[in-house]
């Protein structure tokens, strides 16, 4: 199993950025699919969640991206991605894609995760 | 939404110790609950989840307990390769939470 994130930069506050997370060694298509950042320095902190095929692809976010991020997957390129809206300096952060183990309640955990890709926000 | 606090914040033991560190959530969640290990530039890596359940292929000082409110994640003989910081995550409800984690020192 292996996740790769790429998409990371340098954006000004109030712009636009999309990351992107291709996985392998597992069937993509079967798996609830998470996003997780980290700013510098602090805690995880939970950005949301797409269900798979499945449970038709719905989404869960934290209220702090709500409105601002998308999260979306292409299963038929094993990808997994993180659109950016309205961007602003606390957003600043590594971010990991992460896959939870299963579906049901009791394998939301998290057994996978990317190597992560900094977003840094500032003018 | 569902807070998770971690105590202590910060520890240092020794190697062979015996080291515990506590997550409370601010409503019940059943077992619903991971650990987590980060060490310094590097991905979370999965620990114990359902409470209890040693994740495959992690150390078996590692265990798990608790249940609705209060969990323990007990390290039983620490070793140099424990330093690193720990997390709970509670995966009971929407949002998703992680507790604010634990730094654990080797002396």
């Amino acid at each position: 199993v292996q996740l790769v994130e790429s998409g990371g930069g340098l954006v000004q506050p109030g712009g636009s950025l999309r990351l992107s997370c291709v996985a392998s060694g597992f069937t993509f298509s079967d798996h609830y699919m998470d996003w997780v950042r980290q700013a510098p320095g602090k805690g995880l902190e939970w950005v949301g969640r797409i269900r798979n095929t499945a449970n038709s692809y719905t989404t869960e976010y934290a209220a702090s991206v709500k409105g601002r991020f998308t999260i979306s997957r292409d299963d038929s390129k094993d990808s997994l991605y993180l659109q950016m809206n309205s961007l602003k300096t606390e957003d600043t952060a590594v971010y990991y894609c992460a896959r939870a183990a299963g579906s049901s309640w009791d394998t939301h955990y998290f057994d996978y995760w990317g190597q992560g890709t900094l977003v840094t926000v500032s003018s | 939404d569902i807070q998770l606090t971690q105590s202590p914040s910060f520890l240092s033991a020794s190697v062979g110790d015996r080291v515990t560190i506590t997550c409370r959530a601010s409503q019940g969640i059943t077992s619903y609950l991971a650990w987590y290990q980060q060490k310094p530039g590097k991905a979370p890596k999965l620990l114990i989840y359902a409470a209890s359940t040693l994740q495959s292929g992690v150390p078996s000082r590692f265990s798990g307990s608790g249940s609705g409110t209060e969990f323990i994640l007990t390290i039983s003989s620490l070793q140099p390769e424990d330093s690193a910081t720990y997390y709970c995550q509670q995966l009971n409800s929407y949002p998703l939470t992680f507790g604010p984690g634990t730094k654990v020192d080797i002396k």
